[in-house]
């Protein structure tokens, strides 16, 4: 089983700065990575996918990179909507399909 | 619209069995592959099972193995997952989740909202 990894846990931001989160897999997930958000009480949401393509409807300040087993999730001007949870997910290596546990954007 | 909806949650007792059931419209669901990931009380994602497209491929985590049984009704539009021998643990919201793939293996493009299951005596 391939265990993903998130750091950190919590990162506190104020409103319009840059957001970096970190994603590793224990081994090679090629690119095959996705990242989802989710607000409280809502369902996740997917953001990107292939490691660095933006799902439909997702805007631009949002952006991942990496392969292998090193991935970042970069939310280049956090808006007020984008305090949430993220959370990394592969699918290279299935099943089973397996998720970090996420990180907390939190308001600074 | 693409939309998954479930239901069947509720509060059961430990020993005890649920059905649940995800309905599918917007989109051709026999050519898609669909998950339940559960997601425990102020805990992070846990995917549990999958099916193909057809329904004849079907896997699951270790910690429901055994217990739980995913399948599908394509002339419903409908994804159901029986659980059985329900444990404390298997408390949680419950999501069904599409594959972009008729054999999965993909990122979960679309969500249902979720349907919470509480496990307790």
């Amino acid at each position: 089983e391939i265990v993903m990894t998130q750091s950190p846990a919590t990162l506190s931001v104020s409103p319009g700065e840059r957001a970096t989160l970190s994603c590793r897999a224990s081994q090679s997930v090629s690119s095959n990575l996705a990242w989802y958000q989710q607000k409280p009480g809502q369902a996740p949401r997917l953001l990107i996918f292939g490691a660095s393509t933006r799902a439909t409807g997702i805007p631009g300040r949002f952006s991942g990179s990496g392969s292998g087993t090193e991935f970042t999730l970069t939310i280049s001007s956090l808006q007020s909507e984008d305090f949430a949870v993220y959370y990394c997910q592969q699918y290279n290596n299935w099943p089973p399909l397996t998720f970090g546990g996420g990180t907390k954007v939190e308001i600074k | 619209e693409v939309q998954l909806v479930e239901s069947g949650g509720g509060l059961v007792q430990p020993g005890e069995s649920l059905r649940l059931s995800c309905a599918a419209s917007g989109f051709t669901f026999s050519s898609y592959a669909i998950s339940w990931v559960r997601q425990a009380p102020g805990k992070g994602l846990e995917w549990v099972s999958i099916i193909s497209g057809s329904g004849y491929t079907t896997y699951y985590a270790d910690s429901v193995k055994g217990r739980f049984t995913i399948s599908r009704d394509n002339s419903k539009n409908t994804l159901y997952l029986q659980m059985n021998s329900l444990r404390a643990e298997d408390t949680a919201t419950y999501y069904c989740a599409k594959d972009p793939y008729w054999g999965g293996g993909g990122s979960f493009d679309v969500w249902g909202q979720g349907t919470m299951v509480n496990v307790s005596s």
